[in-house]
């Protein structure tokens, strides 16, 4: 059974940086892109960017490619997200899921508040 | 990037009724190599994204024939026939067609 296990809930000051994990079982780490996405209360989905777990290479959604960093361990066969200078407006739920979407994590709680 | 616009954003429907969705995209999803990137995902009350068709209109096993994708182009259409309680919820179209993937704003359904 294919798993995408996200770590859990965080609770952030602005101007700090979160990191959130996606660890992956039940199917071979490098076969598929991971992709984050995020959903704001009332924003509907955005695309974050993606991580080929293979060789590392990213790709940066236009909002957030200066704040993004997107990796792969594929020792740990976990993706990891880490979203810097966060603002209130960074509150959401952040998945993670393959290229296709067949397969998504459970969502991640980030709330951002002085 | 390619703009996912669905109509209705909110569907009461009665149990046992039908509910179409309908998606407009921006621009066709039709790529280079004749495949069309257009798919469906659900998402229950409290519960991640999950998906529902890809391709237009595959299910993926497991998901009930009463969930039909249709269309070409720049016009898709997801119909859920006889509907159930479970399938309250939103459901999204995105298209990873061309890079940024989108997805349209979400349309709720719920039971009358």
């Amino acid at each position: 059974e294919v798993q995408m296990l996200q770590s859990g809930a965080e609770v952030k000051k602005p101007g700090a940086t979160v990191r959130i994990s996606c660890k992956v079982s039940g199917y071979t780490f490098t076969d598929y892109y991971i992709h984050w996405v995020q959903q704001a209360p009332g924003r509907g989905l955005k695309w974050m960017g993606q991580v080929d777990p293979e060789d590392g290479e990213t790709v940066y959604g236009e909002v957030f490619q200066d704040r993004i960093t997107l990796s792969a361990d594929t020792f740990t066969e976990t993706a990891y997200m880490e979203l810097s200078n966060l603002k209130p407006e960074d509150t959401a739920i952040y998945y993670c899921k393959t290229t296709t979407g067949r397969y998504w994590g459970q969502g991640t709680l980030v709330s951002v508040s002085s | 990037e390619i703009v996912l616009t669905q109509t209705p954003l909110s569907s009461p429907v009665s149990l046992g009724q039908s509910a179409s969705i309908s998606c407009i995209s921006s621009e066709s999803l039709l790529d280079n190599k004749g495949i069309t990137y257009l798919n469906w995902l659900q998402q229950r009350p409290g519960q991640a994204p999950r998906l529902l068709i890809y391709k237009v209109s595959k299910r993926l096993p497991g998901v009930p024939d009463r969930f039909i994708g249709d269309g070409a182009g720049t016009v898709f259409t997801l119909t859920i026939t006889r509907v159930e309680p479970e399938d309250v919820g939103i459901y999204f179209c995105t298209q990873d067609t061309q890079s940024p993937p989108t997805f349209g704003p979400g349309t709720k359904v719920e039971i009358k």
